[in-house]
């Protein structure tokens, strides 16, 4: 069966400081994997998603960046955090060249910048 | 472009009475519709799913949902809600790419009374 991994589960950071989210797949290959930012009482906004290794799509401009350095292995980055990355992470994963697109969750990790 | 609208933002119901929550979509083809919920500091879990046939989907947790094409909705009901039901849920619609992209509703949150 398939898992998904993230980590850590919660992190503070103060403003100015550089980030990096790991998100981990097991049980699958070439998986579609998405990264979404929740901020409180708020739906999901996708930030990047990618196709394959080395293929990353950012859906809005922002202070973060992606990377896929491996299959099943999706990094969220930043250089300088700002108070507005706060929020909640969550990292997903589909199945590849599929129609249909039903999407798998990770626990998240809960950002604070202070 | 596609979008989700979840017109309740919060909900209350007590406990053994019935539960509907609204989603509306907005989208140029045939939809593939999703019902996700969230508890507090999770992840997404997928509740159904609806891509073809059977207009009435059931899901995990006694969970129904029923896909109108001339209302553009995709409304999920419960017969009878229980105290574990309280949680965050969100309507998604998938694009047909093979990025397997969801766009989300903002979300509705379920309070369920004693």
């Amino acid at each position: 069966s398939q898992t998904i991994h993230q980590w850590p589960a919660t992190l503070v950071q103060p403003v100015g400081s550089p980030l990096s989210l790991e998100c981990t797949v097991e049980g699958t290959s070439n998986p579609n994997l998405y990264w979404y930012r929740q901020a409180a009482g708020r739906g999901l906004q996708l930030l990047f998603y990618s196709v394959g290794i080395g293929q990353i799509s950012s859906e809005v401009p922002q202070n973060l960046s992606a990377s896929r350095p491996q299959d099943r292995q999706f990094i969220l980055s930043s250089k300088k955090l700002l108070l507005s990355d706060s929020g909640f992470y969550l990292c997903a994963w589909s199945l590849p060249d599929r129609d249909y697109n039903e999407q798998f969750f990770g626990p998240g990790t809960r950002l604070t910048v202070l | 472009a596609q979008s989700v609208t979840q017109p309740d933002i919060h909900i209350t119901v007590s406990e053994g009475a019935s539960l509907e929550l609204r989603c509306n979509y907005s989208y140029g083809a045939t939809p593939y519709l999703f019902w996700y919920v969230q508890s507090p500091g999770q992840g997404l879990q997928l509740l159904l799913k609806y891509f073809s046939g059977d207009t009435l989907v059931q899901g995990i947790k006694g969970f129904e949902a029923e896909f109108k094409r001339s209302q553009s909705s995709f409304n999920l009901r419960k017969p009878s809600v229980h105290w574990s039901d309280a949680a965050e849920y969100f309507c998604a619609v998938g694009v047909r790419t093979n990025a397997g992209k969801s766009t989300f509703g903002d979300g509705t949150t379920l309070t369920v009374k004693p």
